[in-house]
């Protein structure tokens, strides 16, 4: 079974750091593209940021292009999410998706982890 | 970047009845759609990929239809479980970008 599994969120001050990561199992992680999609309260979903499964690709929102850093650890079968200069509407939910290889679609998500920006 | 527009932004129907979602692309997204459905305090689930093929274990009341511009999802006939809130996706090219949503609730 696959299995994504968010850690990281939290409490933090405007213009702080946070690493999300995200823990994969179930498939070969290193074949397959991931992304990190938000949800802030009560809205819709933002793809924020995706990578390769090489990890040579990356992509970024302009909403977070400068700030933010993907990167995957294929030994470690697990994807992070560096975010700097946090703002307060960076406050959301932070999913792990995987990408199939043969489409743009996200199955499965990850239970999400809640990042909040608060002074 | 594509702009995704759902309608309604609320459908009530009633149970056992027929549901008809829309999703229009500000350009041409071919059959690079998904659907997805969330439950309050859930994660989203995949429904539907390529405009119309069902996701594993997606039941055969949803369907969807489309391509180009204009999409839709049809629940046949509405059950409990069904009263959640949907979602489009283009994956057509980055960024890809989600509709509004549209939630079906109980009429």
């Amino acid at each position: 079974e696959v299995q994504l599994v968010e850690s990281g969120g939290g409490l933090v001050q405007p213009g702080g750091s946070l690493r999300l990561s995200c823990a994969a199992s179930g498939f070969t992680f290193s074949n397959y593209a991931m992304r990190w999609v938000r949800q802030a309260p009560g809205k819709g979903l933002e793809c924020v940021s995706g990578i390769s499964g090489s990890g040579d690709s990356t992509y970024y929102a302009d909403s977070v292009k400068g700030r933010f850093t993907i990167s995957r650890d294929n030994s470690k079968n697990t994807v992070y999410l560096q975010m700097n200069s946090l703002r307060a509407e960076d406050t959301a939910v932070y999913y792990c998706v995987k990408r199939p290889d043969t489409g743009g679609w996200f199955d499965p998500w990850g239970q999400g982890t809640l990042v909040t920006v608060s002074s | 970047e594509i702009v995704m527009t759902q309608s309604p932004a609320t459908l009530s129907v009633s149970p056992g009845e027929r549901a008809t979602l829309s999703c229009r692309a500000s350009q041409s997204v071919n059959s690079n759609l998904a659907w997805y459905q969330q439950k309050p305090g859930q994660a989203p689930r995949l429904l539907i990929y390529g405009a119309s093929t069902r996701a594993t274990g997606v039941p055969a009341r949803f369907s969807g239809s489309g391509s180009g511009t204009e999409f839709t999802l049809t629940i046949s006939s509405l059950q409990s479980e069904d009263f959640a809130v949907y979602y489009c996706q283009h994956y057509n090219n980055w960024p890809v970008t989600f509709g509004g949503g549209t939630k079906v609730e109980i009429k």
